[in-house]
């Protein structure tokens, strides 16, 4: 069964360095999202996206963060400058009708 | 605006039943359940549609009433693997205007 993935699984990083978290999602499917989950908390919507551009984001996504598809396959989420409470998991997912979560990248500012 | 789950936390022994309730202020186009384990993404269990319908899958099964902007999720006789957190997520728009947005969850805990 076709699955979303994401790498790395676990990325450590310093505060104010720049980090891309990476997903492929599902081959036929046209929209994109990337959310974050702050351990015990509830998933959040970040950022949509759509035909190669931003269709919605939220007020977490400011300018520290981008998404892009830089080819056929790959939808990347990149802080710029992390902070602390960048830290979390970030999960990828896309869809068509029904959305498919990727396993997640647990992100640590340190 | 946030769909509003109830309840928070639910603790069953193996082969009880529960409910988890999710309601929202706004209209809905489709009401989706997903459940997340410890430290896992959340993995989808199934999407109602508008019209009122009611799916199943095993013993797990749920209801939209669109004109309530409501949905339940119906846990029968529970197993030990249906821990963890329940999430609703609510479908505003359609298209490109799409958005699902989840509710807090509710951790379901079943004991042997």
């Amino acid at each position: 069964e076709p699955e979303v993935t994401q790498t790395p699984s676990h990325q450590v990083t310093q505060m104010g360095q720049e980090v891309i978290l990476r997903c492929v999602p599902i081959s036929n499917h046209l929209y994109f999202y990337w959310y974050r989950q702050i351990l015990g908390q509830k998933v959040e919507f970040l950022v949509s996206f759509y035909n190669n551009e931003i269709s919605e984001k939220s007020e977490i996504f400011d300018d520290q963060f981008s998404v892009e598809r830089p080819d056929g396959s790959n939808f990347t989420l990149k802080i710029r400058s992390t902070k602390l409470e960048d830290s979390a998991m970030y999960f990828c997912a896309s869809r068509v009708n029904t959305q498919y979560f990727g396993p997640g990248t647990r992100l640590t500012v340190l | 605006q946030q769909p509003v789950q109830s309840p928070q936390a639910v603790i069953l022994r193996e082969g009880e039943d529960a409910v988890i309730n999710c309601s929202s202020s706004k209209a809905l186009y489709s009401v989706h359940w997903y459940r997340q384990k410890h430290g896992e993404a959340p993995v989808f269990l199934m999407i109602l549609l508008k019209g009122g319908e009611q799916k199943g899958h095993e013993k797990i099964s749920a209801s939209f009433n669109e004109k309530k902007q409501q949905s339940s999720l119906y846990l029968t006789a529970s197993q030990l693997s249906y821990s963890g957190t329940y999430f609703c997520g609510t479908q505003t728009g359609g298209g490109s205007n799409y958005k699902l947005t989840f509710g807090k969850g509710t951790l379901l805990t079943v004991n042997p």
